[in-house]
């Protein structure tokens, strides 16, 4: 595809379950991130990639999540025993490079994630 | 710490006004700002990078100012439509990280 793609776009589970959000970025795109974003908040950065691995994971709130990259491309963020301080949007972007030069991000729409 | 600060507050403008729009950031000097715009359940768009050394960057009806004195970047609109209603993020690298960091975001509500 032409875009960054995430899935599921909504995800609804209850609390205390495990949740996994795929993101697939755009094809050559070496750099991949994950951000959370919250009602009327900001863009919360959650872990950073390049290739296959992840040399800035600092965001990630607890133990309860990890992502992992494989191939250089899809990604795929996992949260376990889901609490509903979790409900949020998680957003996936991906640039050409990581080299702080200013390349944009290209974002997903995200998936939509409610713990009940 | 690194900060990037909008105005939470949403700005409504009526259209064929110039929406100009504020990001100021602190205990940092940024190489390069950028702006995004975010619609509702869509994720943020790149308009525009201005870098330290440009005092202007333009793109159609988008113009964007970056003040190292001020530590403030403008983002304007001019001749605002309906369509330009948004939210509009900036954004720039931290530094020592490998990290974007994003403002809030202002809320622009173009009246026809």
């Amino acid at each position: 595809g032409a875009g960054v793609s995430q899935s599921p776009s909504n995800k609804v589970t209850e609390k205390g379950k495990d949740v996994e959000l795929r993101c697939d970025p755009i094809s050559g795109h070496t750099a991949l991130y994950w951000y959370r974003q919250s009602l009327g908040q900001g863009l919360e950065f959650l872990i950073y990639f390049q290739g296959n691995s992840a040399p800035d994971k600092s965001g990630l709130p607890s133990d309860r999540f990890s992502a992992e990259r494989t191939g250089g491309s899809v990604s795929t963020l996992t949260i376990q025993r889901t609490q509903q301080e979790d409900s949020a949007v998680y957003l996936c972007a991906s640039s050409p490079k990581a080299d702080r030069g200013g390349s944009p991000l290209h974002f997903g729409n995200g998936t939509r994630l409610t713990v009940t | 710490s690194q900060k990037i600060e909008q105005n939470s507050e949403a700005l409504n403008i009526q259209e064929g006004k110039t929406a100009t729009l504020t990001c100021n950031y602190t205990n940092y000097s940024p190489a390069y700002l950028q702006w995004y715009r975010q619609d509702p359940g869509r994720g943020p768009v790149f308009l525009l990078l201005i870098r330290e050394n440009e005092k202007e960057k333009r793109k159609e009806r988008l113009k964007v100012t970056f003040d190292t004195t001020l530590k403030q970047s403008l983002f304007h609109i001019t001749a605002s439509q309906p369509a330009d209603s948004a939210t509009y993020l900036c954004a720039t690298w931290s530094s020592g990280t490998y990290k974007y960091i994003f403002g809030t975001g202002t809320r622009l509500k173009v009246l026809a």
